[in-house]
């Protein structure tokens, strides 16, 4: 059974820095990896999906990684701004690609002015 | 392109009553997913239309919640009786077929 865990639950940074978060899943057989944005009190916006046969995908200043071997995917936020406050939510797409999604519990980011 | 409806966006209700949501998927998806979110944690799929299908309703409380697909296009989820547990936020999202899935905005339910 998949399990996706994204650690810390909440991180607070300072304008201008550079920042990863972390997203970690059990099962390496994955179909594809999904990063959401989520506002309060929003839906989910999707932010990148990067296929199993893909290592990244990068749009503006959001780079996403995906290493099957490990379990593991990282979003990388270059130059926070204050607009980047939000959760984000990673999901796996199980394997067999049924379409269902995974979540993770989400890390709230903060980007202080 | 018009994205993902849903409606009510919010609700509040007493425990043992009813309530229905209504989504309305961006036009030509085939597939229509409900998830629950509880606070603090990522959305749960409760249940996956494939047209007017079922795919997957293994974490659907059968017992209370019931989910239909009418022609292929608009669905409703509701919850009769209700629970204090119940209370989340009900998002539906819709894809072309098992791929990229979009979101609406949600529907916020508090059940007192």
């Amino acid at each position: 059974k998949q399990e996706v865990t994204q650690i810390p639950a909440a991180l607070s940074v300072p304008e201008g820095e550079n920042l990863v978060l972390n997203c970690s899943f059990t099962d390496s057989a994955i179909y594809n990896l999904q990063w959401f944005r989520q506002d309060p009190g929003k839906g989910l916006t999707s932010l990148l999906l990067i296929q199993s046969s893909q290592r990244e995908q990068t749009s503006g200043r959001l780079n996403a990684s995906l290493d099957k071997s490990s379990g593991r995917s990282t979003l990388y936020i270059a130059a926070s701004q204050p607009g980047d406050s939000a959760t984000y939510l990673c999901a796996s797409h199980g394997s067999g690609n049924t379409g269902k999604l995974i979540f993770g519990q989400g890390t709230t980011l903060q980007v202080k002015p | 392109e018009a994205g993902v409806a849903q409606s009510p966006r919010y609700k509040i209700i007493e425990k043992r009553q009813s309530v229905a949501f209504w989504c309305n998927p961006i036009s030509g998806h085939a597939t229509l997913y409900w998830y629950q979110q509880i606070l603090g944690q990522g959305p749960k799929l409760l249940i996956q239309f494939q047209n007017n299908g079922v795919v997957d309703d293994s974490q659907l409380p059968k017992d209370r919640f019931s989910a239909e697909r009418l022609k292929g296009v608009d669905s409703t989820l509701k919850i009769q009786p209700a629970k204090l547990e119940d209370s989340a936020v009900y998002l539906c999202a819709s894809s072309l077929v098992a791929d990229e899935q979009y979101f609406g905005p949600g529907t916020r339910l508090t059940v007192t």
